[in-house]
């Protein structure tokens, strides 16, 4: 596709569900990225992705989350047993790492609500 | 670990006003720096980069940024903002081995209004 689809782009869940969140990156990009963003704050920075495997998940915030990307397009981004703590936007973006511009590129987030 | 810091929440200025915006990092090693920004109802979108070169690095819509290492900061600033630059901006710091291809990692961001 032309940019990065995020779905859902709304999700409500209650406390105690499990939660998918679909990124499918801009064709091409080999490096995919997972951030957090809650209300006044910045992206905080959850997992990253070179082709299939996590280069870095040191952000994940508890073992409750995890990432897979196993073709190395798609990634699905995984929470366990959600707590309201967990309500924010996810956001995705990828990167081209030919040429090496470090430009990412987002899409719109999918903004998870825990009740 | 890197980290940034952006220490005005929220700048309020009137149209043509002059902007500059604060942005302080920590790590001691080579960076590459980012500027991003998010209009209302958008998503975050490039600014301007510093990967090396010119320290003085221009962006689209007038805007640019000055990397001084001494200081460990990356301003941003525009001479003359419009209303249309009212949004939400980050700055955002890359390290690392690989650096182009490493986590990046943001700001607070600041939320910038223009009175028309």
């Amino acid at each position: 596709g032309a940019g990065v689809s995020q779905t859902p782009s709304n999700k409500v869940t209650e406390k105690g569900k499990y939660v998918e969140l679909r990124c499918d990156p801009i064709s091409g990009h080999t490096a995919l990225y997972w951030y957090r963003q809650s209300l006044g704050q910045g992206p905080e920075f959850l997992i990253y992705f070179q082709g299939t495997g996590a280069a870095d998940d040191s952000g994940l915030p508890n073992d409750r989350f995890f990432a897979v990307r196993p073709e190395g397009s798609v990634s699905t981004l995984k929470i366990q047993r959600t707590e309201r703590g967990d309500s924010a936007v996810y956001l995705c973006a990828s990167s081209s790492d030919r040429g090496s511009t470090g430009e990412l590129f987002f899409g719109e987030g999918s903004r998870l609500t825990v009740l | 670990a890197q980290s940034v810091s952006q220490h005005n929440h929220h700048v309020i200025l009137s149209e043509a006003a002059s902007l500059e915006l604060g942005c302080n990092y920590s790590y001691g090693g080579t960076v590459n720096l980012f500027w991003y920004v998010q209009y209302p109802g958008q998503h975050l979108q490039l600014l301007l980069k510093y990967f090396s070169g010119d320290p003085l690095v221009k962006g689209i819509k007038g805007f640019e940024a000055e990397f001084i290492k001494s200081k460990f900061s990356f301003n941003l600033r525009k001479p003359s903002v419009q209303w249309s630059d009212t949004a939400e901006y980050f700055c955002a710091v890359n390290a690392g081995l690989y650096s182009s291809a490493s986590k990046i990692i943001f700001g607070s961001g600041t939320r910038l209004s223009i009175r028309p």
